[in-house]
């Protein structure tokens, strides 16, 4: 049973850097046969798709956070991780890790980082 | 970018019937459209991708249909575990976008 679970800081101040790991088991990332994609949720709002990292290590962002987006894998921790720098409120929201690049099959629960002083 | 509508963007529906649900976007994605279920307070749940294919333990209940620029997701017979926010989603092209969503409660 393919499992996701992402942590980190849920508390962030303005101008930090979110840094979050989504754990993965039950499934092996060193397979390659997957993508895995993080999309996050302002509260109340609708889903922002954030990027993925290709199965090759190859990563594609959205270009509204590009310069501030960093996707990595760590295949011996089974982590996939996601930075992203400068932020502002408007980043606050939860975050969720996702498997695939085509289509979300299975998801983490997610986790509600705030942005605040 | 690739955009995303929804409609309605909320219905009231009584079990047993029949909704449907119309997704659009702003070219032609052919049929790189999935749609997704999310109850509050958790993450949401792949229902259907290649817009016409039920993930595996998804009612039969549920279907969807469309290619280019219109699609359909369909609930037939409501159920009380339907009750949520439902979202369009295209795989066509980055950024993957989302519709804004769909709300489906109970008269």
């Amino acid at each position: 049973q393919l499992q996701l679970q992402e942590s980190g800081s849920r508390l962030v101040k303005p101008s930090q850097t979110l840094s979050l790991t989504c754990a993965v088991s039950g499934d092996s990332i060193s397979s390659g046969s997957h993508s895995w994609t993080w999309i996050r949720q302002p509260p109340g709002k609708g889903l922002e798709w954030i990027g993925y990292i290709y199965h090759s290590g190859n990563t594609y962002y959205n270009p509204s956070l590009n310069s501030r987006v960093s996707i990595s894998v760590d295949m011996s921790k089974s982590h996939i991780s996601l930075n992203l720098t400068s932020l502002t409120a408007a980043d606050t929201a939860v975050y969720f890790c996702a498997r695939g690049r085509l289509y979300f099959d299975h998801w983490g629960q997610g986790i509600l980082v705030s942005v605040s002083s | 970018d690739i955009q995303m509508t929804q409609s309605p963007s909320s219905l009231s529906a009584s079990e047993g019937d029949r909704v449907t649900i119309t997704c659009r976007s702003s070219q032609n994605i052919g049929t790189f459209l999935n749609w997704y279920r999310q109850k509050p307070g958790k993450a949401p749940e792949l229902l259907i991708y290649t817009a016409s294919i039920l993930q595996s333990g998804v009612p039969s209940r549920l279907s969807g249909s469309g290619s280019g620029t219109d699609f359909t997701l369909t609930i037939n017979s409501l159920q009380v575990e339907d009750c949520a926010t439902y979202y369009c989603q295209q795989s066509h092209s980055t950024p993957r976008t989302f519709g804004p969503g769909t709300r489906v409660d109970f008269k």
